[in-house]
């Protein structure tokens, strides 16, 4: 849906490494988000954009970077990996009918840090 | 804060058999409620979304309501089929940003 993809699908890392996540969109979309999924948890926003160059914090922010220099590309970085940082990780787009936002997702990342 | 709750976390039932399942969530200022499917290993998709002015959306024979004073949706599926199995998600959207329930793992058995 939405023409979503994630890179890479599957990463195991060391704990202290830097990590960065892709997330690479076709059609356009103001609106695109980080999430984590863990077990008990669901999904939780971790950062999100509306626009380029335009950014603000979710509910569990700490730890990560984003940044987005094209519509199209919102990149999710870890600075210094965790082992509590071990997660599937969704991109997801918004997109705008009317008044109506409906969340398209990507098929996730799964991050193992070691 | 938002908080999203969904019960009960996990359901079994024979195929054919029609089924509800809940989603409550503490503050009804919302634009929209969205209910999602993920099937093991893989991404969410889009089911059903009712705008905070709407009362019911139909798919098919998946039929969500939205009761925003009391902060109540139900996902009703009529019929249920194994091919329903999967974990079924409901989300909440406040402005910009969404509030997701913990979800409902549904297993129809044959």
């Amino acid at each position: 849906d939405a023409g979503i993809t994630q890179s890479p699908r599957h990463k195991v890392t060391e704990t202290g490494t830097p990590v960065t996540l892709r997330c690479h969109q076709t059609e356009n979309h103001r609106y695109m988000y980080w999430y984590r999924q863990d077990p008990g948890h669901g999904l939780r926003l971790i950062h999100y954009s509306y626009g380029v160059k335009d950014t603000d914090k979710g509910e569990v922010s700490d730890g990560y970077s984003v940044s987005r220099s094209k519509t199209e590309d919102f990149l999710l970085t870890l600075e210094s990996a965790t082992s509590s940082q071990t997660s599937v990780y969704f991109c997801a787009i918004s997109e705008i009918s009317g008044v109506t936002d409906t969340q398209y997702f990507g098929p996730g990342t799964r991050l193992t840090v070691l | 804060k938002q908080e999203v709750t969904q019960i009960p976390a996990a359901l079994s039932v024979p195929e054919g058999e029609n089924l509800v399942l809940n989603c409550s969530f503490t503050d009804s200022a919302i634009y929209n409620l969205q209910w999602f499917r993920q099937d093991p290993g893989k991404g969410l998709t889009s089911l059903l979304l009712i705008q905070s002015s709407q009362r019911e959306q139909t798919s098919g024979r998946l039929n969500a309501s939205l009761d925003k004073s009391s902060g109540r949706s139900t996902l009703y599926i009529a019929a249920s089929q194994p091919g329903d199995s999967a974990t079924y998600l409901c989300a909440v959207c406040t402005g910009n940003q969404f509030y997701f329930g913990t979800g409902t793992s549904l297993t129809v058995i044959p």
